[in-house]
């Protein structure tokens, strides 16, 4: 159980564009999931966490009109990078917790992203 | 100082071996711990949580020190399996809902 997808699983796209990625909890409800970064060598970075049906919190640093979240459903969130830049390329990583489990985080296999 | 630091490694050892893997959190008030796994350009999977009385599951213990705010894991009989980055994680409590915070990681690699 507590399978966690994302799509797409790799993306190349041009500077200026919009990417869109989903991640969908496929057999439980995730009430919060997890936007996460991660940078060759480096660890995780949280980006914002969502509640569904509640607006995103970003952390420090991180532009919300650069990257859009939308937590629509109990299964679905998603992230769009919006006039993607070169250094935006990076690997995005989703992770999804129920109500009645909050600090189990399942991960979704990641979407690496090239901006070119 | 960084909220969860690791030792990055790498720490090559041959099968069989023991290996013990450190873990230090700077915030006292983070209540749930746990290791992780990650294979190269994959997602974390979670390893086990860790509990203040230490936890065993088959070659893999976890210890807790909340004095000092201190965690480590102990890996029993490596295996060629093993091999991968080991991440410390601790949540975030100050952070909106239960964030969790990741240490850069440990990187082993076990050799036949």
């Amino acid at each position: 159980g507590a399978v966690v997808s994302q799509h797409p699983s790799r993306v190349i796209c041009k500077s200026g564009t919009s990417v869109k990625i989903e991640c969908r909890s496929l057999d439980f409800q995730a009430t919060t999931m997890f936007w996460y970064r991660q940078f060759p060598k480096q660890s995780l970075m949280l980006m914002a966490t969502s509640n569904e049906g509640s607006k995103a919190t970003y952390e420090q640093g991180v532009e919300k009109d650069k990257f859009l979240i939308n937590h629509a459903s109990l299964t679905l969130s998603t992230l769009t990078v919006t006039s993607a830049h070169p250094e935006d390329s990076s690997f995005y990583i989703c992770s999804a917790a129920s109500r009645d489990r909050p600090y189990e985080q399942y991960f979704g296999p990641g979407t690496r992203l090239t901006v070119t | 100082r960084k909220e969860v630091e690791q030792d990055p490694g790498p720490f090559n050892v041959p099968e069989g071996a023991t290996v013990a893997f450190n873990c230090t959190y700077s915030n006292s008030a983070s209540q749930s711990f746990f290791w992780y796994r990650q294979d190269c350009r994959k997602e974390p999977k979670l390893l086990m949580s860790v509990y203040s009385s230490g936890n065993e599951d088959g070659r893999f213990t976890a210890q807790l020190n909340r004095a000092s705010q201190y965690i480590s894991l102990l890996i029993r009989d490596s295996k060629l399996s093993d091999s991968a980055t080991y991440l410390c994680v601790v949540n975030a409590p100050n952070q909106a809902g239960t964030a969790l915070i990741f240490g850069k990681g440990t990187t082993l690699s076990v050799s036949s």
